[in-house]
């Protein structure tokens, strides 16, 4: 299957700062690629949809000036936690959406365990 | 509105065979995953059903009912390592994924 690496694995920043989270699809090129959070026993929930060259689409409570979106190329997108609190501490997911026939098959980077003191 | 369901917990014995159900309400319908996810990891790939009928993949296997709107993971002579969530998720009309909430699987000895 696609790979698709996420960086850093793990981050423990102090309250206030900001946070950088890398999503690279290494063998392929993901024009969209998605942003999850999932906090403990609970499933993944979907931040934003990133698409290549345009602004990302927030899902409904996510705030768009706290997490900031880009995807500058084919290959990237970032996630940045703007002034971050503890109650952001949580996993981060990236997601990067095969399209070969019939198959949407995501594929995920390792995720991003992030916490905030 | 779009909807999946699954059980929260299941648990079972070393050896055994489990089966997690799944049902899904979503408008339109282009296929239902399956996804292995150990704590403090992301999801890997299981299975991908689109037509009706039983998939078999080793010791897992993964069964959709499209006019039943339902779905099941079958987990074969269970080891200890299969203790992890098992997420289905379907894939709507627009090609998005719809996620359950996940079925923590317990594997006791």
């Amino acid at each position: 299957g696609a790979v698709v690496s996420q960086h850093p694995s793990w981050v423990i920043c102090k309250s206030g700062t900001s946070v950088k989270i890398e999503c690279r699809s290494l063998d392929f090129q993901a024009t969209t690629m998605f942003w999850y959070r999932q906090f403990p026993k609970q499933s993944l929930m979907l931040m934003a949809t990133s698409n290549e060259g345009s602004k990302a689409t927030y899902e409904q409570g996510v705030e768009k000036d706290k997490f900031l979106i880009n995807h500058a190329s084919l290959t990237l997108s970032t996630l940045t936690v703007t002034s971050a609190h503890p109650e952001d501490s949580s996993f981060y997911i990236c997601s990067a959406r095969s399209f070969t026939g019939m198959s949407t098959e995501a594929f995920f980077g390792q995720g991003t365990r992030l916490t905030v003191v | 509105g779009q909807n999946i369901d699954q059980p929260t917990e299941m648990t079972a014995t070393e050896g055994a065979i489990v089966q997690i159900n799944c049902t899904y309400q979503t408008s339109g319908f282009n296929g239902l995953f399956w996804y292995q996810q150990h704590a403090g990891e992301a999801p890997t790939f299981l299975s991908y059903n689109v037509l009706d009928g039983l998939e078999e993949k080793g010791r897992f296997s993964s069964f959709l009912s499209r006019s039943k709107g339902y779905s099941y993971l079958l987990l074969k002579e269970l080891q200890m390592k299969d203790s992890a969530s098992y997420l289905c998720a379907s894939v709507d009309s627009n090609y998005q994924l719809i996620w359950g909430a996940g079925t923590k699987l317990i594997i006791k000895p």
